[in-house]
């Protein structure tokens, strides 16, 4: 019963290292998101895949790329990290039809020195 | 454009006493309101959906459009209620839009 799968758990990088988040999910969910969590702002949407193939912007893509490998698999990328994103990082997913939850990850911590 | 506001970022209460965690929101259609809960160092978990109009572990929430408003409350808070508490819209694009979360601790 895994539900959705994060990896790493946590990760430290130097400014201006490259990195990639991993998510996967079994559930056969169509649409997947990567959120940040910051303290004190909840949790903000950085990227989201209403379905494989198709990837749209969220409220702070700034900074990030996102691929939607295939529809289990939707990743994260960092191109150039910068100490401002450093954060929590959540992958949820979501099945079709009306008022069906998001499934979440258990995040991944990342620290950017 | 959809907005979730959690006015109280911390809110303490002892055992035994009621608890109330505001939650309002901004939509102009007809939203699908959610409330998850993160215990310390775990994932977020639905605790539960409007549409459902159930209870959870005590817990009921009321969509009153009137007020645009889904507070969450318990008659009688536990100490394993302390935990992140976040309100959260669906719109028609079926993201989730998240409030700022309120830190529940349930004093002995």
């Amino acid at each position: 019963n895994a539900g959705v799968t994060q990896t790493p758990k946590f990760q430290v990088l130097k400014t201006g290292q490259s990195m990639t988040l991993q998510c996967a999910q079994d559930m056969n969910h169509n649409s997947m998101y990567w959120y940040r969590q910051d303290p004190g702002m909840g949790l903000r949407l950085i990227y989201y895949s209403a379905s494989e193939g198709t990837t749209d912007k969220g409220e702070v893509p700034n900074g990030y790329n996102v691929s939607r490998l295939n529809k289990r698999e939707f990743s994260l990328r960092l191109e150039s990290a910068a100490p401002s994103q450093t954060s929590v990082y959540f992958c949820a997913s979501r099945g079709t039809g009306g008022f069906q939850p998001q499934h979440f990850g258990d995040g991944t911590r990342l620290s950017i020195l | 454009a959809q907005r979730v506001t959690q006015p109280e970022k911390l809110l303490s209460v002892f055992k035994g006493a009621p608890v109330e965690l505001k939650c309002n929101y901004s939509y102009s259609g007809s939203p699908e309101l959610f409330w998850y809960v993160q215990y310390s160092r775990q994932r977020l978990q639905l605790l539960l959906r409007h549409i459902s109009r159930e209870s959870i572990k005590g817990f009921t929430a009321d969509l009153n459009k009137g007020e645009t408003s889904f507070h969450l409350k318990k008659p009688f808070a536990q100490e394993e209620d302390s935990a992140m508490y976040y309100c959260a819209l669906s719109g028609s694009a079926r993201q989730l839009t998240f409030g700022s979360g309120t830190q529940l601790t349930v004093l002995p």
